[in-house]
C-alpha cells in the first residue's frame, strides 16, 4: 500500500515569510498527527487530528502556526510568518482510528526540511 | 507534564554484538511501549512495541522488556548488522495523552 506522502520535502525560506506544509495520509487511517523534530532531538508532537476534528494541539504555537484537515484526509500545516528557530524537519504521521487513549501504529512520511534563514 | 529519557545517547557495537537501549518514563499512567527507529533522511518506523500488561515481546532479533514498577523499558538487539544503524526513539504516552517521544539514541554498528 502507499505510504504517508509530504510536499514539498525541502524548503528554505526568510524569516518572517510564510510556508505550508501537504500531507497525504494513508488510506483510510482516521488519525493525523505533525510532530516536529529539531535536529538531535525526538518527535514533538504539534497537532493530532481524528477525521477533520482536532484531539490535542496545546503545543502548537498558534500565534503563528495553523493546520487543517478538510473532508478528513489531506492536511496542511501553515507557518506565518517564520521565526528561525522554526527551522527543523516537519514529519506527518497517520495510524488507524487513535482516539485518546488508544494507540495504534504511526506510520510516518518522509518530512519536510525547513530553513530559515 | 511526561519526561521521557533514553540512555545512553550514542551505542557503538561490534557486528553481531548485541546493543541494549534503556528508557525511562515518569508517569506511571503510561501502558504503552513502542519503539521507532528512524534512518537517515525519513521518518521514524515502528520496530516493536509493547503494551503494560506483557513483561516481555520478542520479533526476531529485536526483543522489549517492560518493568513497569521501576518506569523503564528497553530496546534489546541481538545480533546486530549494518542495516541496525539508526536513531531508536522510545514513547511512553501516559493514557488519555498524546505522544512523547524520548531524545533518540544513536546507534553505530561497525563492520
Amino acid at each position: 500500500e502507499a505510504g504517508v506522502a509530504q510536499s514539498p520535502r525541502y524548503k528554505i525560506i526568510e524569516k518572517r515569510q510564510s510556508v505550508a506544509f501537504w500531507c497525504n495520509p494513508i488510506s483510510g487511517h482516521a488519525t493525523l498527527y505533525w510532530y516536529q523534530q529539531i535536529l538531535g532531538q525526538g518527535p514533538k508532537l504539534l497537532i493530532q487530528f481524528q477525521n477533520n476534528g482536532v484531539v490535542d494541539d496545546s503545543q502548537l504555537p498558534k500565534d503563528r502556526f495553523s493546520a487543517e484537515r478538510l473532508k478528513g484526509v489531506d492536511s496542511t500545516l501553515k507557518i506565518q510568518p517564520a521565526k528561525l528557530e522554526d527551522s527543523a524537519v516537519y514529519l506527518c504521521a497517520s495510524s488507524l482510528d487513535s482516539g485518546r487513549g488508544s494507540y495504534n501504529e504511526q506510520f510516518f512520511g518522509p518530512g519536510t526540511r525547513l530553513t530559515v534563514l | 507534564g511526561e519526561n521521557v529519557e533514553q540512555h545512553p545517547s550514542t551505542l557503538s557495537v561490534q557486528e553481531g554484538d548485541s546493543a541494549v537501549i534503556k528508557c525511562t518514563y515518569s508517569d506511571s499512567a503510561s501502558n504503552y511501549f513502542p519503539w521507532y527507529k528512524q534512518e537517515l533522511g525519513k521518518g521514524p518506523q515502528l520496530i516493536i512495541d509493547i503494551r503494560s500488561n506483557v513483561g516481555e515481546k520478542k520479533d526476531q532479533r529485536i526483543a522489549v522488556t517492560l518493568n513497569k514498577t521501576a518506569k523503564h523499558f528497553s530496546l534489546h538487539i541481538t545480533e546486530t548488522q549494518p542495516e541496525d544503524s539508526a536513531v531508536y526513539f522510545c514513547a511512553a504516552p501516559p493514557y488519555g495523552q498524546n505522544f512523547v517521544f524520548g531524545p533518540g539514541t544513536r546507534l553505530s554498528v561497525l563492520p
